[in-house]
């Protein structure tokens, strides 16, 4: 079974500084992705990556940064962490960017206080 | 923007009974639509999906419908059990070549004894 560990669980921070959350896949996907947790609003795209050393803007990037330095880690970078980023925020992965499933983290909750 | 509309937003249904999820969205580009189950604590994880060329696609005690005339999707679990009780997200994908998912608001279901 895939697996997609996520780092930290839960994190709380002050308001205006950096959050740093990490991701790391053992899948051997080309395909990573960040995704916020709002409720009412689902599940929503803030960064992608398809290759190392590459990151792509998904729907709702701004706010926030993405590094792939490798295949298999994906991390997620706030600079200046605000009260409207508390959220619960999932990695994934998949195969291809096809459709291909996606295989999520068990999530990091984090609160922006 | 690319939107899926998800309804209900809760749904409580006795043991045994038929639960009925249902989508819908607007863009005529979206062509595979995966549902994703995610209980407490934990990241979502691919339930059954359907691509647009089907109409019906089963697994188990889970069906999903699709109507591209309408532009409407649903799951449909029968026997609904206890252990079914979590949330419940459709989710659409285009044919133009991106990466992206766009997912509904979800389902939060919750089946009791």
């Amino acid at each position: 079974e895939a697996a997609v560990t996520q780092s930290p669980r839960s994190k709380v921070a002050v308001t205006g500084g950096k959050v740093t959350l990490s991701c790391h896949q053992t899948n051997n996907h080309d395909y990573m992705y960040w995704y916020r947790q709002d409720t009412g609003h689902g599940l929503r795209l803030i960064h992608y990556s398809y290759v190392a050393d590459s990151t792509e803007k998904g729907d709702i990037p701004d706010g926030y940064k993405a590094s792939r330095p490798s295949q298999e880690n994906f991390s997620l970078i706030l600079e200046l962490a605000s009260l409207s980023q508390t959220a619960v925020y999932f990695c994934a992965s998949s195969a291809q960017g096809g459709n291909e499933r996606l295989f999520f983290g068990h999530g990091t909750k984090l609160s922006v206080l | 923007q690319q939107q899926v509309r998800q309804s209900p937003q809760s749904l409580t249904v006795w043991e045994g009974g038929t639960t009925v999820l249902t989508c819908s969205y607007e863009d005529s580009t979206f062509n595979y639509f995966p549902w994703y189950q995610q209980f407490p604590g934990e990241g979502p994880a691919l339930l059954i999906s359907i691509l647009s060329v089907s109409d019906k696609k089963e697994d188990g005690r889970f069906t999903t419908f699709f109507n591209k005339r309408e532009k409407k999707l649903s799951l449909h679990i029968i026997d609904s059990q206890p252990g079914d009780s979590a949330t419940y997200f459709c989710a659409a994908r285009d044919n133009t070549g991106n990466y992206k998912y766009v997912f509904g608001a979800g389902t939060r279901l919750k089946v009791i004894a």
